[in-house]
């Protein structure tokens, strides 16, 4: 099976412009959630999406936002970049729920984001 | 909202060692614990997990455990291999219905010297 899959691998932008990432999930998977990573603050949960409905959102701006499609596919998007936004973006995508547990997440490989 | 704290930051072990990283939780209501572990330049992957209602888990050189009382989980690695090498995280996620809302740590640097 092929594993996760994130585009574009790595992305420049400046302030004030908006950025669209892509994230496509294993087969199968229906649930995919997005992650921020930065040296300073580590790892942090942006949001989860499951059967194209938004189930859960960490603690980030509305800047951030995002969407899934009826295949699965996950889109998120950061308008009005800041310099602080720079980061490695990370999508996770996990199976089906079973039994109503928090199943093994999978990561894609990231995009690297830098705002100048 | 939940706070996870990881220490220690940085691990430096001699090939054979064990290691052990320990982590504390703040919200009682978290009941999956997840270990990542992140190479350089890597995407992070799953080692080991564990969930509220058990207390130890083992996978050959790796076992993690927990203490709810206490509110606080690690992870043991034993006859630590050079390629053991990475940035592990430790994670704390609630949710009910397969929902999941983890917050990490901040990650600890193992280094296995040869």
């Amino acid at each position: 099976k092929a594993g996760v899959t994130q585009t574009p691998r790595y992305l420049i932008k400046t302030r004030g412009q908006q950025v669209t990432l892509s994230c496509s999930p294993i087969s199968g998977h229906r649930s995919v959630s997005w992650y921020q990573q930065t040296p300073g603050q580590g790892l942090q949960f942006l949001f989860e999406y499951f059967s194209e409905t938004q189930r859960n959102k960490g603690n980030f701006p509305g800047r951030f936002s995002g969407r899934q499609f009826s295949n699965s596919r996950s889109e998120m998007n950061v308008s009005t970049l800041e310099l602080g936004d720079s980061a490695l973006y990370l999508c996770a995508s996990s199976l089906p729920e079973v039994r109503g547990l928090q199943e093994t997440q999978y990561f894609g490989p990231g995009t690297r984001l830098l705002v100048l | 909202g939940e706070n996870v704290e990881q220490h220690p930051s940085t691990l430096s072990v001699q090939e054979g060692d064990s290691a052990v990283i320990k982590c504390t939780y703040s919200d009682s209501a978290s009941n999956y614990f997840p270990w990542y572990k992140q190479e350089l330049g890597k995407r992070p992957q799953l080692i080991i997990d564990i969930r509220s209602n058990v207390g130890e888990k083992k996978d050959q050189r790796i076992a993690v455990t927990l203490n709810k009382t206490a509110k606080h989980f690690s992870l043991h690695i034993t006859e630590t291999q050079p390629e053991d090498s990475a940035v592990y995280f430790c994670a704390a996620s609630k949710g009910a219905g397969g929902s999941y809302i983890p917050t990490f740590g901040r990650g600890t640097s193992l280094i296995v010297h040869p």
